[in-house]
């Protein structure tokens, strides 16, 4: 069945690097967009990133903007998130999502259970 | 970019209709019919309930309808069940290539 499973999350200093990974199966990984959305413990989604199929489209909340890279790899059909310079308010549940980028059927369709990131000396 | 705005909570009895809003501006909901509406039951992931303003995924319930009109979209529920018992969010795409979230609204069934 399609699913996608986050990996990576943990507790890291402030400052300090992190990075995540999306495994994509059950789909033809390199025919979708793909994105990263957080969500902060007791708070909203908040959009993070997000990346074409072919990964030559990149953009960024600039909350992250500078900090953060999402990748993709569409021979292992894997999703990443570099995550550097890391404050608290990083602090947050990441999901995967796939993000369907058709002229008739835009949103984020299918998600990931999501990784917990914690942002603490 | 600002967070789509969102009531924080609404309530309803079980076989009502409620109605959440979600307002924007005319650089995204006002702008675009690229809103969608998430379910997310305590401790779970968000799942994919409206897109494209008006559209159900395939499996969703048909009790689960959308709207716009100017910069508001609006998501509505009928006949209220115990299920339906969730948070739920708006997201649209922007003028910025980039996406927006709503705060979003808890909903209640009583």
């Amino acid at each position: 069945q399609v699913q996608l499973v986050e990996s990576g999350g943990g507790l890291v200093k402030p400052g300090g690097s992190l990075r995540l990974s999306c495994a994509a199966s059950g789909f033809t990984f390199s025919d979708y967009y793909m994105s990263w959305i957080r969500q902060a413990p007791g708070k909203g989604l908040e959009w993070v990133s997000y990346i074409s199929s072919s990964g030559n489209t990149i953009y960024y909340a600039d909350s992250v903007k500078g900090r953060f890279t999402i990748s993709r790899d569409n021979v292992k059909h894997l999703l990443y998130l570099q995550m550097n310079s890391l404050r608290a308010e990083d602090t947050a549940i990441y999901y995967c999502a796939r993000l369907r980028y058709s002229g008739s059927y835009i949103a984020f369709d299918i998600w990931g259970q999501g990784t917990m990131v914690t942002v603490s000396s | 970019q600002s967070a789509l705005t969102q009531p924080a909570s609404v309530s309803g009895s079980p076989g009502q209709s409620i109605t959440i809003s979600c307002t924007g501006t005319s650089s995204d909901v006002g702008d675009y019919n690229y809103v969608s509406w998430y379910q997310q039951h305590s401790g779970t992931a968000p799942k994919l309930m409206i897109y494209d303003v008006t559209n159900r995924p395939s499996g969703v319930s048909n009790r689960f309808s959308g709207s716009k009109s100017a910069n508001t979209a609006s998501l509505t529920i009928s006949g209220l069940q115990a299920e339906d018992e969730a948070d739920y969010y708006c997201a649209s795409y922007t003028r910025s290539n980039t996406w927006v979230f709503g705060g979003g609204t808890k909903l209640t069934v009583l």
